[in-house]
């Protein structure tokens, strides 16, 4: 079965600060990723997808993850974060053609002080 | 509408009682998901339905638990006797067919308490 493993479930920092989320996965096949986000009071987001090309991937409001194969890695990465970005991330992995269902790791509560 | 409609947002029952919750799945969307979301557990799996094909159950947690999806669009899913241990915000999502499966549009949740 396929796990998803984030680290650092709470994250305090500052406006201005650079942000990165933890996201490794456990499945050797061919896999589609995600993250997404959820804002306070609000439902769940896309906030990018790799599914194949180029494993540096640019979604929305800045943000942007790398897969790295090698290390079953997709970690979320901001350079400088808005206090707008308070938020709950979660990655997700969906193992491909066939199989239809992500798997969510358990999040990282992110909390942006002005 | 726009997106996906889950009914009801909030609700408090009694152990041992009996509650259904709605999804209404974006217009078109063949696929239709419904996940469990308990305080720092992250996204829990619950079942999945494609189309006309037999739902992926493999994720309801005991036999109290089931769902349906009449005429593939509005899914229902029913929890019998209630425990406190299924308090949760209970998330339904749809998607378009497999090659975009892991594009899930969420509702809103519902948020299930049982006393």
């Amino acid at each position: 079965a396929q796990s998803v493993s984030q680290h650092n479930h709470h994250v305090i920092l500052s406006e201005a600060a650079s942000l990165e989320l933890g996201c490794n996965y456990s499945y050797g096949g061919t896999v589609n990723l995600f993250w997404y986000v959820q804002y306070p009071g609000q439902h769940l987001q896309l906030l990018l997808k790799y599914f194949s090309g180029d494993p540096l991937v640019k979604g929305i409001k800045g943000f942007e993850a790398e897969f790295i194969k090698s290390k079953f890695s997709f970690n979320l990465r901001k350079p400088s974060v808005q206090w707008s970005d308070t938020a709950e991330y979660f990655c997700a992995v969906n193992a491909g053609y066939g199989n239809n269902r992500l798997a969510f790791g358990k999040g990282n509560q992110v909390v942006v002080i002005p | 509408g726009a997106g996906v409609s889950q009914s009801p947002s909030n609700k408090v029952t009694e152990k041992g009682k009996d509650v259904e919750l709605r999804c209404d799945p974006i217009s078109g969307h063949t696929a239709l998901y419904w996940y469990r979301q308990s305080l720092g557990q992250g996204l829990e799996f619950l079942i999945y339905f494609q189309g006309n094909s037999a739902p992926d159950k493999s994720g309801l947690p005991s036999d109290r638990f089931s769902a349906e999806r009449t005429g593939g669009s509005v899914s229902t899913l029913t929890i019998q006797r209630t425990q406190q241990e299924d308090s949760a915000v209970y998330l339904c999502a749809s998607s378009l067919a497999d090659r975009e499966a892991g594009e899930l549009f969420f509702g809103e949740g519902s948020r299930l308490t049982v006393l």
